[in-house]
């Protein structure tokens, strides 16, 4: 079953704009992460939002939860053509358990 | 460089045929996964282990064995029984010092021919 579900599928932005992606989840986590997948590759982990947490940056990343919607977004700023992936939310119930990851989400953006 | 290694990274199988795909570690993870990956279907959990000796199934096992004799190994064996096993296959481990993040391997792809 997968808890995750990103929106939208896809997006296309020009270089230089901002990325936004959207995550819903269903039931009560204890961290939401975000990781990245170039294509034909494996994923590479970006952020992690515990759920006490309401917003955390890194780099050109922010990510902010709710939990009330139970829901996330993840924010690219200043994206580049390198930011060209598919992105993906994962939600966990604790240390070394299982994460549920969602469908993904193809970002493509145009030089 | 430390990190997951999985091989083959292509690998052909004949109908019927049993293969394994390996994964090793060298993180000194104690948990480690396997994660099938179709187009548009994300991520599904075959087996994971969260120690040496011990495994459990994941959301889409049938077909599929696993073993854990090591701690730094996970092979993944995909069985005749796999009816449609053509997929992308991922590798990944984690620790409780890293939370719950998880590291992953680069893939390795099977196709059915």
């Amino acid at each position: 079953s997968q808890q995750g579900e990103e929106d939208p599928q896809a997006l296309s932005i020009q270089e230089g704009e901002n990325a936004t992606m959207n995550c819903s989840y269903k039931t009560s986590i204890n961290n939401l992460q975000w990781y990245r997948q170039n294509s034909g590759r494996g994923l590479v982990h970006l952020i992690l939002i515990r759920s006490n947490e309401r917003e955390k940056h890194s780099g050109r990343l922010r990510v902010t939860l709710d939990t009330s919607k139970k829901s996330s977004s993840l924010l690219i700023t200043a994206s580049r053509a390198a930011d060209t992936a598919s992105y993906f939310c994962a939600t966990g119930p604790g240390a070394n358990s299982k994460l549920t990851f969602g469908k993904g989400i193809t970002l493509s953006v145009r030089p | 460089d430390g990190g997951i290694t999985q091989s083959p990274k292509y690998l052909f199988r004949k109908e019927g045929q049993n293969v394994t795909l390996s994964c090793e570690q060298n993180l000194n993870h104690d948990a480690m996964y396997w994660y099938r990956q179709d187009p548009g279907q994300g991520l599904r959990l075959i087996y994971y282990s969260q120690i040496v000796n011990d495994f459990q199934k994941g959301d889409i096992a049938e077909g599929y064995s696993v073993s854990r004799e090591k701690k730094e190994s996970f092979p993944l064996t995909v069985t005749s029984a796999q009816k449609n096993p053509t997929a992308f296959y991922l590798c990944a481990s984690s620790t409780q010092e890293s939370g719950n993040t998880i590291y992953f391997g680069e893939g390795s792809w099977l196709t059915v021919v």
